[in-house]
């Protein structure tokens, strides 16, 4: 069973300021990862698969990196709407979910 | 526009069942593999089920193997999950949604989920 993890848990950002998230993976998941955002009351919404594709319509400033076991989820100037829980999940096999980061308002 | 819209969450005592629905439009609901996801109150997200394009392959988490079912009819382009023997940690919301594309385990439409709470 591979376990996923995710730091901080939380993260305080400003406006405009980058926002580095971490997710990492118990084991090899090659590049086998994705990004989703959730709001309050909303869905989970895809952000970034395969690592580091963006989903349809993510604007540029969502970035994914990483391969293996470490990845990161980069928003290079955070805007007022992404203020939100960001969940990594992997699908080397069975989809599994870290448990997110919540990125609040600093 | 792809919608996916949940029902069938209600409040059942423990030991109970229930069958969630997820009706799809907007896209061929016949060429995409399908799942459930669930949330518990404040928690993080839980994979659930799959079951493929037409419905020859299903698979579960182990927390629910063995009581919960997933099902597809094609013809009425909806989801389905039954659900049995619950238990007070299955109280959740209940996600549908589609797989991006048959290779890749991704989740690109979700519907906005169903209430399900197990308690007597």
């Amino acid at each position: 069973e591979i376990v996923m993890t995710q730091s901080p848990a939380t993260l305080s950002v400003s406006p405009g300021e980058r926002a580095t998230l971490s997710c990492r993976a118990s084991q090899s998941v090659s590049s086998n990862l994705a990004w989703y955002q959730q709001k309050p009351g909303q869905a989970p919404r895809l952000l970034i698969y395969g690592a580091s594709t963006r989903a349809t319509g993510i604007p540029a400033r969502f970035s994914g990196s990483g391969s293996g076991t470490e990845f990161t989820l980069t928003i290079s100037s955070l805007q007022s709407e992404d203020f939100a829980v960001y969940y990594c999940q992997q699908y080397n096999n069975w989809p599994r979910f870290g448990p997110g980061t919540k990125v609040d308002i600093k | 526009e792809v919608q996916l819209v949940e029902s069938g969450g209600v409040v059942v005592q423990p030991g109970g069942s229930l069958r969630l629905s997820c009706a799809a439009s907007g896209f061929t609901f016949d060429d995409y593999t399908m799942h459930w996801v669930r949330q518990a109150p404040g928690k993080g997200l839980e994979w659930v089920s799959l079951i493929s394009w037409d419905g020859g392959s299903t698979y579960y988490a182990d927390s629910v193997k063995g009581r919960f079912t997933i099902s597809r009819d094609n013809s009425k382009n909806s989801l389905y999950l039954q659900m049995n023997s619950l238990r007070t940690e299955d109280t959740a919301l209940y996600y549908c949604a589609r797989q991006l594309s048959d290779i890749l385990t991704v989740l690109d439409y979700w519907g906005q989920g169903t209430l399900v709470t197990v308690s007597s």
